[in-house]
């Protein structure tokens, strides 16, 4: 049992280049989400999903785009990367509800910088 | 608006020594309370978790937290500090809305002299 995997973990981009974050999961959680983290703001929501075919958009999901085609995997695709975008990126998931009560597991993060 | 505040950006303490983290919240229902541990190059771990009942709540590695209603707190202790508590520590509220949320706290950093 893996838990929640990332890759890759450290990336360098371009400005305008495009990539994609990979995130899997192998404990059959309906609930998967991204998150950026940036120095003094905590985590913030960028986009999750309740389910294979189902996403929606979190508090800062401008310049990402995200997909759900297999309840375990959930990538996170950057279109035209942008110096703002350098952040850690973490993937999480949960069985249920993200503010019900279960538990989300994080996945290592992504350590993306856009020069 | 929703929102998380951790007062210290940063705690030294001897390790030991017993240690508080403050956390208030601001929203209008009660709210799911949670604490995470993030340590160096690693992702977040839950700690503890309040949803209701009991207000003192139990987590692992030895920590307790308390829900205060009417502080909108939920405070992070511990009696003794080992060495190995040093990390990121982030408080995060849950709450039903039209789409579930999670709103976290800005965290404070714990260091913990030897």
């Amino acid at each position: 049992n893996a838990g929640v995997t990332q890759t890759p973990k450290f990336q360098v981009l371009k400005t305008g280049q495009s990539m994609t974050l990979q995130c899997a999961q192998d404990m059959n959680h309906e609930y998967m989400s991204w998150y950026r983290q940036d120095p003094g703001m905590g985590l913030r929501l960028i986009h999750y999903s309740v389910g294979a075919g189902i996403t929606d958009q979190g508090e800062v999901p401008n310049g990402y785009n995200v997909s759900r085609s297999t309840t375990e995997d959930f990538p996170l695709r950057l279109l035209s990367a942008a110096p703002s975008q350098t952040s850690v990126y973490f993937c999480a998931s949960s069985y249920g509800r993200l503010a019900g009560d279960e538990e989300q597991y994080f996945g290592p993060g992504t350590r993306l910088t856009v020069t | 608006a929703q929102s998380v505040t951790q007062p210290d950006i940063h705690i030294t303490v001897s390790e030991g020594a017993s240690l508080e983290l403050r956390c208030n919240y601001s929203y209008g229902a009660t709210p799911y309370l949670f604490w995470y541990v993030q340590s160096p190059g690693q992702g977040l771990q839950l700690l503890l978790k309040y949803f209701s009942g009991d207000t003192l709540v139990q987590g692992i590695k030895g920590f307790e937290a308390e829900f205060k209603r009417s502080q909108s707190s939920f405070n992070l202790r511990k009696p003794s500090v080992h060495w190995s508590d040093a990390a990121e520590y982030f408080c995060a509220v849950g709450m039903k809305t039209s789409y579930d949320k999670v709103i976290f706290g800005p965290g404070t950093s714990l260091s913990v002299i030897p």
